[in-house]
């Protein structure tokens, strides 16, 4: 059973708009949230990592937030650039540690057009 | 130049050929992992090493094996392998004793079993 769930699946926004990537999980324990960028035909890049209750993080034009009771994380990219047209994908880790288990979604694909 | 390198980045092999993958990596991470990469899915762990002949399967176990002799190097076998098998396959790394560090991957090797 897929635990974690992205949504949606694909969007096309215009450059210089604004896009949410939404993330829901079942992972438990959930440890710690991480969004990765993957370009095409290259590896995950992470972009940021949410730890606690409720957090909140910023990292230039890219935005997150994490609410785990609701088990729900949001990606905001502000002002999209031609660059940004990637697949993002969500990944619950369970422990802190690299000993513990990354549960990867399946990924949203974004393409930014001019 | 901290660095997760994957050989080959390509590779076409026949049914029933034996395959190697190689991944090495430059910051002496205790951690490595191999994932395979489906269309429409997360990516899946075939295997975990904590460090050189230190091994544990993964959620994906069955048809592949590992070696790892070295802390920078960590191969994935294929014996015999199978039309099932064509996906692409990411190495990643990640040190031990550091909490929620993001493991850093490799660019993935794309392989086709015909």
């Amino acid at each position: 059973k897929t635990q974690v769930e992205q949504s949606p699946q694909s969007l096309v926004v215009r450059q210089g708009e604004n896009c949410v990537l939404q993330c829901n999980y079942s992972v438990t324990p959930d440890n710690h949230l991480r969004w990765f960028k993957q370009d095409t035909g290259k590896g995950l890049v992470s972009l940021t990592v949410l730890v606690d209750q409720k957090d909140k993080t910023s990292n230039g034009r890219y935005s997150a937030t994490l609410d785990k009771d609701a088990k729900h994380s949001t990606l905001h990219i502000t002002a999209t650039l031609l660059d940004d047209t990637a697949t993002y994908i969500c990944v619950v880790g369970d422990r802190g540690s690299a000993l513990g288990r990354l549960h990867f979604g399946a990924g949203t694909q974004l393409i930014v057009i001019p | 130049d901290m660095k997760v390198t994957q050989m080959p980045r390509y590779l076409i092999k026949r049914m029933g050929e034996n395959v190697l993958l190689e991944c090495g990596q430059d910051m002496s991470h205790e951690t490595m992992y191999w994932y395979r990469q489906d269309p429409g899915l997360g990516l899946q762990l075939i295997y975990i090493s904590y460090d050189v002949d230190s091994n544990s399967e993964g959620d994906i176990p069955k048809g592949y094996r590992v070696s790892r002799k070295k802390r920078e190097h960590f191969s994935l076998i294929l014996d015999s392998a199978k039309t099932n098998q064509t996906s692409v396959y990411f190495c990643a790394s990640s040190p031990q004793g550091r909490d929620n560090q993001a493991p850093l991957f490799g660019e993935g090797t794309r392989l086709s079993v015909l």
